[in-house]
């Protein structure tokens, strides 16, 4: 069974640094794309980045790129997130999810709320 | 960047069809998904590559994509059915993930 589970969520100020993780199991991480995806409160899916399955390749949604990294350890199948420079307007509910080529995205996790305000 | 246009909201009388529509330049083009989610929910895939419909989803949700929309139908809607849809495309020319602003499907 695929599972998807985030953690690092935090209320942070604005202007700081958090680092989300995606714990992935019930499949062959390595061979698999993943995205970050977020949700602000009431509003609707923004894709925020995704990362090849060897990590070797990464994408950016323009709102992001320069604060946000994406990286993954596909040894121990890991999916993570760092973000610098929050914003306010940062503050969603981030889900992780697992691509499948031409297909989307099958699998999500449950999300993690990350909060940024002072 | 790639555009996606929806309409917020579509209403339908439980047993009756819904069609969600999904516009952007030449999407015909593109492989479509479409994902439910319901209040408090992530995401569910419940379409991809305009039509293809994963395994546990009920054959009630069928896609088309021609021209410049794409469209996910549900036909015979049930209460269950009530949630946000988005659609998405990859847009090849930014190297992006594109979601639309989401429908909402209410069952009256």
């Amino acid at each position: 069974e695929v599972q998807l589970l985030e953690s690092g969520g935090d209320l942070v100020q604005p202007g700081g640094s958090l680092r989300l993780s995606c714990a992935a199991s019930g499949f062959t991480f390595s061979r698999y794309a993943m995205s970050w995806v977020r949700q602000a409160p009431g509003k609707g899916l923004e894709w925020v980045s995704d990362i090849s399955g060897s990590g070797a390749s990464t994408n950016y949604a323009a709102s992001v790129k320069g604060r946000f990294t994406i990286s993954r350890d596909n040894s121990n199948n890991t999916l993570y997130l760092q973000m610098n420079s929050l914003r306010a307007e940062d503050t969603a509910v981030y889900y992780c999810a697992k691509e499948v080529p031409k297909g989307g995205f099958d699998y999500w996790g449950q999300g993690i709320l990350v909060t940024v305000s002072s | 960047s790639y555009v996606l246009t929806q309409p917020p909201s579509v209403s339908v009388a439980p047993g009756q069809t819904a069609r969600i529509s999904c516009g952007g330049d030449n999407i015909e083009t593109k492989g479509v998904h479409w994902y439910q989610q319901r209040p408090g929910q992530a995401p569910v895939r419940v379409l991809y590559d305009d039509s293809v419909r994963p395994s546990g989803i009920p054959e009630r949700f069928s896609g088309s994509n021609s021209g410049n929309t794409a469209t996910l139908t549900i036909s015979r809607v049930e209460a269950e059915d009530e949630a946000d849809y988005y659609c998405q495309v990859w847009d090849y020319s930014n190297d992006q993930y594109v979601f639309g602003p989401g429908t909402k499907v209410t069952a009256l």
